[in-house]
């Protein structure tokens, strides 16, 4: 089955302790990003990846780290997490810069 | 710039009452078009789509024209159920700037009732 995976799907933790947002997708798709979803704003890119080793900040990116070392896999690192930070994150894949996004189920983060 | 303008919500209707949640978009460039589904504790899923001006994008009842005189791609829906109600979120691909990124709409929560 096609389907972007991210764990956890949830965390509540304190502010400074770094973490990380797992994202796996099995169908060998070259673009990943990663959304935040907040109340009122819809969603914001944070950052996204056009093949491996290949990243650039979106248009939140501020407090957030990425990392692309394989094409099925696009972490989401928080090296030190604020209570700003407090929302709910999706993975997305898609074959092109163009094309459809799939999502995964998402992870909600709060940050105490 | 790039944006995308959604009828704010909550829409609540009855079962079988017909659906319309309006989107424009900035007229940059030649946008795809997307409308996405977000059912509760779930991500987003493609609803449908359109890539260029006068296509019609359908699917499970719902459909979607893009319009380029008018810079829209309303959603409609002839009898909506229960079933149907989620978050829907409008989509375009940017113009100029980042790929692989979508800008969306605010999302609209809808609720249809029994």
């Amino acid at each position: 089955e096609a389907q972007v995976t991210q764990n956890p799907r949830y965390l509540i933790t304190v502010t400074g302790k770094k973490l990380t947002v797992t994202c796996s997708q099995n169908m060998n798709h070259e673009y990943m990003s990663w959304y935040r979803q907040d109340p009122g704003l819809g969603l914001r890119q944070i950052y996204y990846s056009m093949n491996v080793e290949v990243t650039d900040k979106g248009d939140v990116p501020e407090g957030y780290k990425v990392s692309r070392k394989e094409k099925r896999n696009f972490p989401l690192i928080l090296e030190s997490p604020s209570p700003n930070q407090t929302s709910l994150y999706f993975c997305a894949s898609s074959r092109g810069g163009l094309e459809a996004q799939h999502f995964g189920d998402g992870t909600r983060l709060s940050i105490l | 710039g790039n944006s995308v303008t959604q009828m704010e919500g909550p829409v609540t209707l009855s079962e079988e009452a017909f659906l319309t949640i309006n989107c424009t978009y900035t007229a940059t460039g030649y946008p795809s078009l997307f409308w996405y589904v977000q059912y509760p504790g779930e991500g987003l899923q493609l609803l449908l789509k359109a890539t260029k001006a006068d296509d019609k994008g359908s699917n499970k009842g719902f459909e979607a024209t893009y319009r380029k005189e008018t810079t829209s791609f309303h959603l409609e829906k002839g009898s909506v159920q229960v079933s149907d109600s989620a978050v829907y979120f409008c989509a375009r691909t940017p113009y100029g700037g980042s790929q692989g990124n979508l800008i969306f709409g605010k999302g609209t929560k809808l609720s249809v009732k029994p």
